[in-house]
């Protein structure tokens, strides 16, 4: 079964509004967790590591004023697009990544398709 | 910093043939963790494989096989007796050892899987 699920799958939103993004980690607690955002055949690239108790980290080059992230609990973190735009229209994924050393266990989400009218 | 490079933007094989997907990779760091998804077009992110640099055997994991050359900096991902369910994206990433980007991944732009029946 899936151990992170992301809400919703997919979302239509208009231009100006703001969506909001979850990522749930099911299986087990996750201090930290991360945002990728995708152009359609194009790489994943990291917008935010998000922290439990704490700031996210954003990346070069990220708004943190427009990607607001909140990551309430150790299995909840949220992705708000603040007056989104067309050009934010993208494949939003979450991934929480295991704890020690480089284990190769790192769960993604099934990702969000945002398209902003 | 870290970089991922896949000089392949798409690729063509016939089917029950193998193919080699090309990934270098260029870092300072001793510690590092490489690692091959799968993208169908779905979105969802599927682990084939992994390679720690430390690894002195070249992963395995049933039709995948990673080919780690250290010196040169490599890590391609062989599939051997290709499926039509393996036409997909697939992307090499690598994996920071710890410190403020613990566990984050840096991805390569991808190539494009289509395997012909």
């Amino acid at each position: 079964g899936a151990v992170v699920s992301q809400h919703p799958s997919r979302v239509i939103c208009k231009s100006g509004t703001s969506v909001k993004i979850e990522c749930r980690s099911l299986d087990f607690q996750a201090t930290t967790m991360f945002w990728y955002r995708q152009f359609p055949k194009q790489s994943l690239m990291l917008m935010a590591t998000s922290n439990e108790g704490s700031k996210a980290t954003y990346e070069q080059g990220v708004e943190k004023d427009k990607f607001l992230i909140n990551h309430a609990s150790l299995t909840l973190s949220t992705l708000t697009v603040t007056s989104a735009h067309p050009e934010d229209s993208s494949f939003y994924i979450c991934s929480v990544p295991t704890a020690g050393g480089l284990s190769y266990e790192q769960y993604f989400g099934p990702g969000t398709r945002l398209t902003v009218t | 910093a870290q970089k991922i490079t896949q000089t392949q933007p798409g690729m063509f094989v016939q089917e029950k043939e193998a193919v080699t997907l090309d990934c270098t990779y260029d870092t300072s760091d001793q510690s590092y963790g490489l690692f091959w998804y799968k993208q169908p077009s779905s979105g969802e992110m599927i682990f084939l494989i992994y390679q720690g640099s430390y690894d002195e055997q070249n992963a395995t994991e049933g039709r995948y096989s990673l080919n780690f050359q250290k010196a040169r900096k490599s890590a391609n991902l062989v599939i051997s007796a290709s499926q039509l369910g393996d036409s997909a994206m697939y992307f090499c990433a690598m994996r920071e050892a710890g410190g403020t980007s613990y566990g984050k991944l840096t991805f390569g732009q991808g190539t494009i899987l289509t395997v012909h029946p």
